[in-house]
């Protein structure tokens, strides 16, 4: 069964940091691209990064550029999102999303994770 | 960055009624568009992706068009399992940006 597990989500200080791990199974993890998509409480879904299956090429929306760290170990089989200088606004539910087809970058998400939740609060 | 624009951004309606959404990109997108849909309390599931192309195991009554700029979804049929909050997505290059949503009650 094709599965992703996100967690390192907790509470943190603005101005902290946290890194999220996405765990995948099922599929050859390193010929997917992979994406972080973040949903704030009561609002919808928003793009954060992507990053391809080699690991060569990443990507990230304007909202986090420079603070955000997209990145994948594929012998591990695992996705990762440092998250550093963070701010109220950040707070959301984080989740990892898998490309619909092997060695494609440009493709819609075929599997998500169950989510895990990062509250930015002093 | 292109901006993606959904249409209504709610809308009630009735058991067997037939339901359009619109999504409509800033600039062209070719056929890189993908529907989602997210039920309350659920993770997003991909309904459509390349504008009109039915991900497995999603039910006919769900078709999607457009190319361009303009693109809708269709539930020919609405059935109450299809309560929940549709997005658009554009996929042609980053960002990979998401429509507003759509949230779908039944009347």
């Amino acid at each position: 069964e094709v599965q992703l597990v996100e967690s390192g989500g907790g509470l943190v200080q603005p101005g902290g940091s946290l890194r999220l791990s996405c765990a995948a199974s099922g599929f050859t993890f390193s010929s997917y691209a992979m994406s972080w998509v973040r949903q704030a409480p009561g609002k919808g879904l928003e793009w954060v990064s992507a990053i391809s299956g080699s690991g060569g090429s990443t990507y990230y929306a304007d909202s986090v550029k420079g603070r955000f760290t997209i990145s994948r170990d594929n012998s591990k089989n695992t996705l990762y999102l440092q998250m550093n200088s963070l701010r109220a606004e950040d707070t959301a539910v984080y989740y990892c999303a898998k490309g619909r087809q092997q060695l494609v970058f440009r493709d819609a998400f075929d599997i998500w994770g169950q989510g895990t939740m990062v509250t930015v609060s002093s | 960055d292109i901006q993606m624009t959904q249409s209504p951004s709610s809308l009630s309606a009735s058991v067997g009624d037939r339901v359009t959404i619109t999504c409509r990109a800033s600039q062209g997108i070719s056929n890189y568009l993908a529907w989602y849909q997210q039920k309350p309390g659920k993770v997003p599931k991909l309904l459509i992706y390349a504008a009109s192309t039915l991900q497995s195991g999603v039910p006919s009554r769900f078709s999607g068009s457009g190319s361009g700029t303009d693109f809708t979804l269709t539930i020919s049929s609405l059935q109450p399992e299809d309560v929940a909050t549709y997005y658009c997505q554009k996929y042609n290059s980053a960002p990979q940006t998401f429509g507003q949503g759509t949230r779908l009650e039944i009347k």
